[in-house]
């Protein structure tokens, strides 16, 4: 699966939008960018994934450049409770090796009042 | 969805004694099953996965084990616990589509 690229750390104010980016420059074809998130001393927890077009859904949105080697997600109204590490991910979805995700370090997300 | 069952929450354990980690998955049926581990500080290290009964793979040498005797039931083990098995161990699932994971609430290990 491809490798990516993320900022340690991010800070945002409480009720604007928080725009986390990921590179992804040898994402092959058939990957998916799928995105988690990890609350201090909780397990982590899905938000969104996509192939080329953009998503949205309850939690976020996810832009994807129409050449596949980056990507945005955008919780469109960040509260306190968004603090949170997240993480990009890139990996074949429906693949034979059985689901496994590699993850990285993470963006720290800081959502300050 | 899935709900991960994970048991105890918090553990201390002198080095030299064993270990037993129990997760069960409820709301669904021959789930992929997985066991990672978190360092302070760290990112999320796969150790095990499972895609079904009794099949266990291994993704780093280690001093621990995992075993599946029900499909819907992951343990992981260690016979002698080292100071550097401390850390936050997650028990994941998937569905057969591999779509999403789904992960418990964790078990903080303390190795004194």
């Amino acid at each position: 699966d491809a490798k990516t690229t993320q900022p340690p750390s991010m800070d945002c104010a409480e009720g604007r939008a928080a725009n986390l980016p990921c590179n992804h420059s040898t994402i092959s074809g058939n990957e998916y960018v799928y995105w988690y998130r990890q609350i201090h001393s909780q397990g982590p927890q899905y938000i969104i994934h996509g192939l080329k077009n953009n998503e949205t859904n309850e939690m976020a949105s996810l832009i994807i450049t129409e050449d596949r080697k980056s990507s945005t997600l955008i919780l469109p109204h960040a509260t306190l409770r968004d603090t949170a590490v997240y993480y990009c991910i890139v990996r074949v979805y429906r693949s034979s090796n059985t689901g496994k995700l590699i993850f990285g370090q993470g963006t720290t997300l800081q959502v300050k009042p | 969805s899935q709900t991960i069952h994970q048991w105890p929450a918090t553990l201390v354990q002198p080095v030299g004694s064993p270990l037993s980690l129990e997760c069960t998955v409820e709301g669904t049926s021959n789930p992929n099953l997985y066991w990672y581990r978190q360092a302070a500080g760290r990112g999320l290290q796969l150790l095990f996965y499972s895609v079904g009964i009794g099949q266990i793979s291994s993704e780093v040498p280690q001093n621990l084990s995992a075993s599946r005797p029900q499909d819907r039931q992951f343990i992981l083990s260690s016979k002698k616990l080292l100071l550097s098995d401390s850390g936050f161990y997650l028990c994941a699932s998937s569905g057969a589509t591999n779509e999403k994971l789904f992960f418990g609430s964790g078990t903080q290990l303390s190795v004194l």
